[in-house]
């Protein structure tokens, strides 16, 4: 088991170009979040998906940000004209319906996001 | 809506003290708590998971209680090693499949 994978560790982009970060997500689990870390907010809750569906968007900026789940095995999140604000480490996580895990948030390693 | 508050941002001891971590939650009902911690360069990893149904939950020497009545949730380690420098997040889960809400974290540097 990999563990949930994200795409690309570090990506740099220029004020108003496009990112997409990529997620995919650990085999056999039905949830999938994404989460944005910086020193100053700490772990912010963004968006998730139950079996593939948007369920809670209630984190997102509601202009510039989208977030997609095509099939089970990955999750993009879009971030269009890209501002100096948005720089900060974006997470994915996993987690699965069932016994002990039920409620377990599994992590990937992140994607450091900088906007020059 | 939820809340989770960390007032220990940084924590800094010597090996073989004793850790106290403590977090306090607001919610509308009784959720499941967690302990993550996360390592230079990488994600949140789980540490611990309690719940109403135990109140206490203990790994790789870590041990967290839950205080239903003050709704604070603590974390101890009766001897901590230099391994165990990382960030220290509670969060809460208000019911199966939902999101986790997370303090801002304690940095907890051990000196050797």
């Amino acid at each position: 088991n990999a563990g949930v994978i994200q795409t690309p560790r570090h990506k740099v982009t220029g004020k108003g170009q496009e990112a997409t970060l990529w997620c995919e997500p650990i085999s056999g689990h039905s949830a999938v979040f994404w989460y944005r870390q910086t020193i100053v907010q700490g772990l912010e809750f963004l968006t998730y998906f139950r079996n593939q569906a948007p369920i809670d968007d209630s984190g997102m900026p509601k202009e510039r940000f989208s977030a997609q789940m095509p099939n089970q095995s990955h999750s993009t999140l879009k971030i269009q004209s890209t501002q100096p604000q948005d720089s900060a480490v974006y997470l994915c996580a996993s987690s699965s319906d069932w016994g002990y895990s039920a409620e377990t948030l599994y992590f990937g390693s992140g994607t450091r996001l900088t906007v020059l | 809506g939820d809340s989770v508050t960390q007032k220990q941002g940084q924590v800094t001891l010597s090996e073989d003290d004793f850790l106290f971590i403590n977090c306090t939650y607001s919610t509308t009902t009784y959720p499941t708590l967690f302990w993550y911690v996360q390592y230079p360069g990488q994600g949140p990893q789980l540490l611990l998971k309690v719940t109403t149904a135990n109140n206490k939950g203990i790994s790789r020497g870590f041990e967290a209680t839950y205080d239903k009545g003050t709704t604070s949730f603590h974390l101890q380690k009766a001897s901590v090693q230099e391994s165990d420098s990382a960030v220290y997040f509670c969060a809460l889960s208000r019911n199966m499949g939902y999101k986790l809400t997370f303090g801002t974290g304690t940095s907890l540097l051990v000196d050797p």
